[in-house]
């Protein structure tokens, strides 16, 4: 266990719809990191939130937005879902700016 | 922008063999840090080894290690001894120095045959 915790494990929703995904970094840990997993494009970095502020952004959406509240868990918000969209979502957290990202167990998305 | 390449699709080894898995990265970074991610059918991202290119001696875990070569930009894995719960999808990443995000590549599928 790597104590990230995410939830929900697995969610399956229609084409258009718009899901929230939340994740809990381990505790004292500042970073989150959202990563997408599919298939065809393998594991991609999203975005990055250190301590309540937007620290960098990859190859993200401008249907997909994120943030991190005040008690450091962070939620990522996929809307106008296409089948596309369709993935396995990770969370992860680091302590402060250091290298070692730990994960949660993912989210699964499936768009029908 | 990094870049890290797996030229292994898929391996196999024997229960209690060694077996290597490559990884080759490219950077203009001079620091930077490297990591094994483990991957078993659970889809659990599991970290297993990482290493600082500043250091010149090579990670060790357990049953784990790594063949680090900073001139050449190779970062393998060897697993000593391997186990059926070896069986995995492994991951080579890449960060810079400064704590942002991981570069994957593309996986190297492992299967531990008993």
């Amino acid at each position: 266990d790597s104590g990230v915790t995410q939830t929900p494990k697995h969610l399956i929703t229609a084409t258009g719809q718009r899901v929230t995904l939340r994740c809990s970094p381990r505790s004292g840990d500042l970073s989150v990191y959202w990563y997408q997993q599919s298939l065809d494009q393998g594991l991609q970095f999203l975005i990055q939130y250190y301590n309540g502020e937007e620290r960098a952004k990859g190859n993200i959406l401008e249907r997909f937005s994120a943030q991190q509240f005040p008690d450091l868990h962070s939620e990522l918000n996929l809307s106008s879902l296409e089948l596309g969209d369709s993935a396995l979502y990770f969370c992860a957290s680091s302590w402060g700016l250091s290298n070692e990202q730990y994960f949660g167990p993912g989210t699964r998305l499936t768009v029908t | 922008a990094q870049t890290v390449t797996q030229s292994q699709p898929e391996m196999s080894v024997q229960e209690a063999e060694t077996v290597t898995l490559s990884c080759t990265y490219d950077t203009s970074e001079n620091n930077y840090y490297l990591f094994w991610y483990k991957q078993p059918p659970s889809r659990q991202m599991i970290l297993v080894i990482r290493q600082e290119a500043y250091k010149q001696q090579n990670a060790t875990e357990n049953r784990f290690s790594v063949n680090f070569q900073k001139a050449a930009k190779s970062f393998s894995l060897k697993i000593s001894d391997s186990q059926l719960g070896d069986t995995a999808m492994y991951f080579c990443a890449f960060t810079d120095n400064a704590g942002n995000m991981l570069t994957f590549g593309g996986g190297t599928r492992l299967m531990v045959k008993p």
